[in-house]
């Protein structure tokens, strides 16, 4: 059974404190790992997609890894406007669906 | 362009009452798709569409239609709500070819 794990679930960091998300995953066939940031009362925003083990891929603050079994959201010199919850997903094989991790709400303090 | 656009953004139901929510895009986008989104779990895969005319079942399916005339436009229908169907429904949209979602902002469903 296709399935993601995000840890951890919740993190607090300070201003400037850089920290990583962890993203694991099982599937067969992967069509694609894809991070969404999510606001409050929002839907997801789309952030990255890999889909090959050792690919990186860099916005702003925030760079994305991916190994054969998880990836990887660096958050270097984090703002309080980085605070949001970060949603991991995975496509698989042929099929439309997407199977979404539960996410890491991430709260920055100034 | 507008992008993803959902209605209502919130509503609230009686048990065994019927309602349609609204998803319109705006970008010629082939692809679309229904979520829900509950406390404590990730976004579940309800119906998608590759094109119009064209629709499939996602992971929990039950309860739900869906129907496709238009590039535009992909209805869900709850038939006869239930208070498990109390969630946050979210429409995304994608391109074919593309890997990227566009979500809309959601609708907020409490179903009495």
């Amino acid at each position: 059974e296709d399935q993601v794990t995000q840890s951890p679930e919740a993190l607090r960091l300070q201003e400037g404190e850089s920290s990583s998300l962890n993203c694991s995953y099982t599937v067969s066939g992967l069509r694609g790992l894809f991070w969404y940031r999510q606001d409050p009362g929002k839907g997801p925003e789309f952030l990255f997609t890999l889909y090959s083990a050792g690919e990186e891929k860099e916005k702003e603050r925030l760079k994305a890894t991916l190994t054969k079994k998880e990836s990887f959201l660096h958050i270097t010199a984090p703002k309080p406007e980085d605070s949001a919850t970060y949603l991991c997903a995975v496509g698989t094989g042929g099929s439309e669906k997407l199977v979404f991790g539960k996410g890491t709400k991430l709260t920055v303090n100034p | 362009n507008a992008g993803v656009t959902q209605t209502p953004k919130f509503q609230v139901l009686k048990t065994g009452q019927s309602m349609t929510l609204q998803c319109a895009q705006d970008m010629n986008h082939e692809y679309m798709s229904w979520y829900r989104q509950d406390p404590g779990m990730g976004l579940r895969l309800i119906h998608y569409s590759v094109g119009a005319g064209i629709t499939d079942q996602g992971e929990v399916p039950n309860g739900y239609n869906v129907s496709r005339s238009t590039t535009e436009d992909f209805p869900l229908r709850l038939l006869s709500a239930a208070p498990s169907q109390t969630s946050v429904y979210f429409c995304a949209s994608r391109a074919g070819g593309k890997n990227i979602q566009y979500f809309g902002a959601g609708t907020r469903l409490s179903v009495l």
